[in-house]
């Protein structure tokens, strides 16, 4: 089945600095790789997606890029602020969703 | 609409009881499905559904049942408690065009249960 590994687990940086998240998979028929944002105590939600026929998507501040060949995608965060402070998944899908392990970012002011 | 909806919040039980976890969701949506999230393990895929009737398994199905007899409900069963159950439940619920086509997921507020 798929697997999805998730780096790195935690991630600080100061605000203004840019983030990046980077994941990898193990099944090629993968095609629909979402990204969520979680707030402690809260539900997990939808910030970006893009699918296997995409090369890249960006919305705003946020991009992600996918490397089918290689099995890897990663979330661009620029231009970071403090309320971007949350846990990280991302996911990998063909029908039944994978997720990682979950990446835990702070922003610091 | 409410969206997607889980009862209760929160819920202590004694190892060995039983309990049903509810899930519902307003957006016709076929696909549902039930995740267990842990400290440093993300979220992992118990059972789900493409549709009234029709259930399978995730990940980590041992120790619960579901079933789908609506399009708008799908219940969680915990058949006998274990400290190891011990977890945050999400259900979520998504469009879907057929089983290789994946849409977003959207989650419900998640269901805190320790088993003591």
């Amino acid at each position: 089945g798929e697997n999805v590994e998730q780096h790195p687990s935690t991630l600080s940086v100061q605000e203004g600095d840019s983030a990046v998240i980077k994941c990898t998979y193990s099944d090629s028929a993968s095609n629909y790789f979402p990204w969520y944002k979680q707030e402690l105590g809260k539900r997990p939600q939808l910030i970006i997606d893009i699918r296997s026929n995409v090369g890249e998507k960006k919305d705003q501040r946020i991009a992600v890029t996918l490397n089918k060949t290689a099995k890897h995608f990663s979330l661009h965060i620029t231009e970071t602020q403090p309320e971007d402070s949350a846990v990280y998944f991302c996911a990998a899908s063909m029908g039944r969703m994978r997720f990682g392990a979950g990446t835990r970012l702070t922003v610091k002011p | 609409n409410a969206g997607v909806t889980q009862t209760p919040k929160f819920q202590v039980l004694k190892t060995g009881q039983s309990m049903t976890l509810q899930c519902a969701q307003d957006m016709n949506h076929e696909y549902m499905s039930w995740y267990r999230q842990d400290p440093g393990m993300g979220l992992r895929l118990i059972h789900y559904s493409v549709g009234a009737g029709i259930t399978d398994q995730g990940e980590v199905p041992n120790g619960y049942n579901v079933s789908r007899s609506t399009t708008e409900d799908f219940p969680l069963r915990l058949l006998s408690a274990a400290p190891s159950q011990t977890s945050v439940y999400f259900c979520a619920s998504s469009y879907s065009s057929g089983l290789a086509d994946s849409y977003e997921q959207y989650f419900g507020p998640g269901t805190r249960l320790t088993v003591t």
